[in-house]
């Protein structure tokens, strides 16, 4: 049972460079979350898919993109990326927005660092 | 605003000791609130929640949090720390009215020392 996979783990881009997180689960999970992780700020929300077909801004949505595929996948992207979007990125999921019983299902986290 | 504060960064106690990590939070209504741990290179899991009923709330690993609301806190204890519990743990809130969003505090990183 793979839960979360999110690919690539590891990337380097140049300031200005574009690219695609990726993220996909396999659990039948309605909500889908993209989260930055920095030192000393824990995890910041930066788009969320509440169901298929929608998504909503986070806390930190600024120079991010993303797309809700189908019910499985959930990509991040960056369109120009800036040395400020060097982080560890988590995508998660969970059963339902509605009901909040506050199990998120993490991935292992995409490492990005922009030069 | 809904906010959660853990109060200290780093945590160091020795194998055996008491583990306490501190948790406020901050809401005019009793929110739902959640312990989720991290091991090195990997992703968060749910340690412990509270959501409604007793207060005193029991997680994996002999980790547990007891919610006073007269206090707005959620601190997370255990009584006698191992090696594998060095992680990093983080606090968390979902406020009343927002079912979609879980607010995640800072972490604090805990050290077990031999």
């Amino acid at each position: 049972n793979a839960g979360v996979t999110q690919t690539p783990k590891f990337q380097v881009l140049k300031t200005g460079q574009s690219m695609t997180l990726q993220c996909a689960q396999d659990m039948n999970h309605n909500s889908m979350y993209w989260y930055r992780q920095d030192p000393g700020m824990g995890l910041r929300l930066i788009y969320y898919s509440a169901s298929e077909g929608t998504t909503d801004k986070g806390e930190v949505p600024n120079g991010y993109n993303v797309s809700r595929l189908n019910k499985r996948e959930f990509s991040l992207r960056l369109e120009s990326a800036a040395p400020s979007q060097t982080s560890v990125y988590f995508c998660a999921s969970s059963e339902s927005s509605t009901v909040p019983t506050g199990e998120l299902f993490f991935g292992e986290g995409s490492r990005l660092t922009v030069l | 605003a809904q906010s959660v504060t853990q109060l200290g960064s780093h945590v160091s106690v020795s194998e055996g000791a008491l583990v306490l990590l501190r948790c406020n939070y901050s809401s005019s209504v009793p929110p739902y609130l959640f312990w989720y741990v991290q091991y090195p290179n990997q992703g968060l899991q749910l340690l412990l929640k509270y959501t409604t009923g007793a207060t005193l709330v029991k997680g994996i690993n002999g980790f547990e949090a007891e919610f006073k609301k007269s206090e707005t806190s959620f601190h997370l204890t255990k009584p006698s720390a191992h090696m594998s519990d060095a992680a990093e743990y983080f606090c968390a809130v979902i406020p009343y009215s927002s079912a979609s969003k879980i607010i995640f505090g800072s972490g604090t990183r805990l050290s077990i020392r031999p």
